[in-house]
């Protein structure tokens, strides 16, 4: 079972921030948070990870609260290239290995 | 630069007719991963293996097989494909680092129909 929680759906006008929230109130403390999206068609497309402090990179920024039970994804500048399901990942245990199980997501859709 | 291939993009078979996925990678990653995907649900973890030990997930249906004859290739073998095994299949790859941070890389999927 995933050990996330994220809304199914959000939308943002195309140039403003899209801030898409994932609530892992189960998470352990030396689990990272990773978030990857899916264009339609697509494979998953690895986005940001982070374990305590906030993150930033080139696509996205990620800010994890302090109790790190919930995180943000904040794409600063949306795109309609944008449009895709995002997928706040934590992962679990599984053969010894610890390996990624997806959630719902949420479909984030860009509009004009 | 292809990292993960995956071949081919889209596969038609017929139902029950074994079908043979592939998988390569240029990444020399230890870990290899596949994934189910069915319409508008999130992926579902098949089976993984960590260099050649093979971990299956506990409700993949034995239907589902895999082989991973050397680091680059891992294949997914379907026995007797159903209507209902009609998906997205992918294939991901990860270095297998120790602890919990180890970030993993997709294909761009195999779309399998089941006539």
């Amino acid at each position: 079972d995933a050990k996330t929680t994220q809304p199914p759906s959000m939308d943002c006008a195309e140039g403003r921030a899209a801030n898409l929230p994932c609530n892992h109130s189960t998470i352990s403390g030396n689990e990272y948070v990773y978030w990857y999206r899916q264009i339609h068609s697509q494979g998953p497309q690895y986005i940001i990870h982070g374990l305590k402090n906030n993150e930033t990179n080139e696509m996205a920024s990620l800010i994890i609260t302090e109790d790190r039970k919930s995180s943000t994804l904040i794409l600063p500048h949306a795109t309609l290239r944008d449009t895709a399901v995002y997928y706040c990942i934590v992962r679990v245990v599984s053969g010894g290995s610890y390996i990624p199980t997806f959630g719902r997501g949420t479909s984030l859709i860009v509009h004009p | 630069d292809a990292m993960v291939i995956q071949n081919p993009r889209y596969q038609v078979t017929q139902f029950g007719k074994p079908v043979t996925l592939s998988c390569s990678q240029t990444l020399n990653h230890n870990v290899m991963y596949w994934y189910q995907q069915k319409s508008s649900q999130a992926p579902k973890l098949l089976f993984h293996y960590y260099d050649k030990d093979f971990n299956n997930e506990a409700d993949t249906p034995d239907n589902f097989q895999s082989r991973r004859p050397n680091t680059s290739f891992c294949f997914l073998d379907i026995r007797s494909p159903g209507l209902g095994d009609a998906a997205m299949y992918l294939c991901a790859t990860s270095r297998g680092t120790a602890g919990v941070t180890d970030t993993q890389y997709f294909g761009p999927g195999t779309r399998l129909t089941v006539l």
